[in-house]
């Protein structure tokens, strides 16, 4: 009955490390989304996952990310070579399938950049 | 290009003093319309899903409406609880981003006691 989990919940590196962010969603949940949340700004869509399709990668910033999911399970987003500008909260929702079906949130990653 | 504009950015309210929150959009077609509440250092939890102009739905002291331009979300006789930043998005029909949430930057409301 748990909810979609992130780690970590906390993340400092230093300008051009790797990075890697885990997303786990709810049991069940076919769909699963990354947002990036920077301070004073909307969510942004980075990337979607549906079942076993292509996923969708249109949000992603730069070729610098990038993400993957094991089958309907656990979702690791990737950056390389952090920049400053990547600092910001990295949240990952699920939801039941695709179209209309709620997005449920975790409670994100945030994500500093020095 | 589809856009979502929330007003106002922030809002201070004292316990009972009940007030409306507007949720602006373009879209080429609705697919749905969803708030959802963020407290600090939290993601964001579901309120209200609306589908089409002239639904409402309501949970405790928030009532939500839609339109085929704006949703307003009412909170009667808020409490300090209610504070929270609210955000509005939309997922659009033809959307290049598949099924993805397109996000206006939120309203954040202070309750006094």
């Amino acid at each position: 009955g748990a909810g979609v989990s992130q780690s970590p919940s906390n993340k400092v590196t230093e300008k051009g490390k790797d990075v890697e962010l885990r997303c786990d969603p709810i049991s069940g949940h076919t769909a699963l989304y990354w947002y990036r949340q920077r301070l004073g700004q909307g969510l942004e869509f980075l990337i979607y996952f549906q079942g076993n399709s292509a996923p969708d990668k249109s949000g992603l910033p730069s070729d610098r990310f990038s993400a993957e999911r094991t089958g309907e399970s656990v979702s690791t987003l990737t950056i390389q070579r952090t920049q400053q500008e990547d600092s910001a909260v990295y949240l990952c929702a699920s939801s039941g399938g695709a179209g209309l079906n709620t997005q449920y949130f975790g409670p994100g990653t945030r994500l500093t950049v020095l | 290009e589809d856009q979502v504009t929330q007003s106002p950015e922030a809002l201070r309210l004292q316990e009972g003093e009940s007030s409306s929150l507007n949720c602006s959009y373009t879209v080429s077609g609705l697919r749905g319309l969803f708030w959802y509440r963020q407290d600090p250092g939290k993601g964001p939890e579901f309120l209200f899903t609306l589908y089409s102009a002239g639904e409402e739905k309501e949970k405790e002291r928030l009532k939500a409406t839609l339109t085929k331009k704006e949703s307003f979300l009412h909170i009667t006789a808020p409490k300090p609880e209610d504070s929270a930043t609210y955000l509005c998005a939309v997922q659009a029909m033809n959307s290049n981003s598949g099924y993805a949430l397109n996000f206006g930057k939120g309203t954040s409301l202070l309750v006094t006691p």
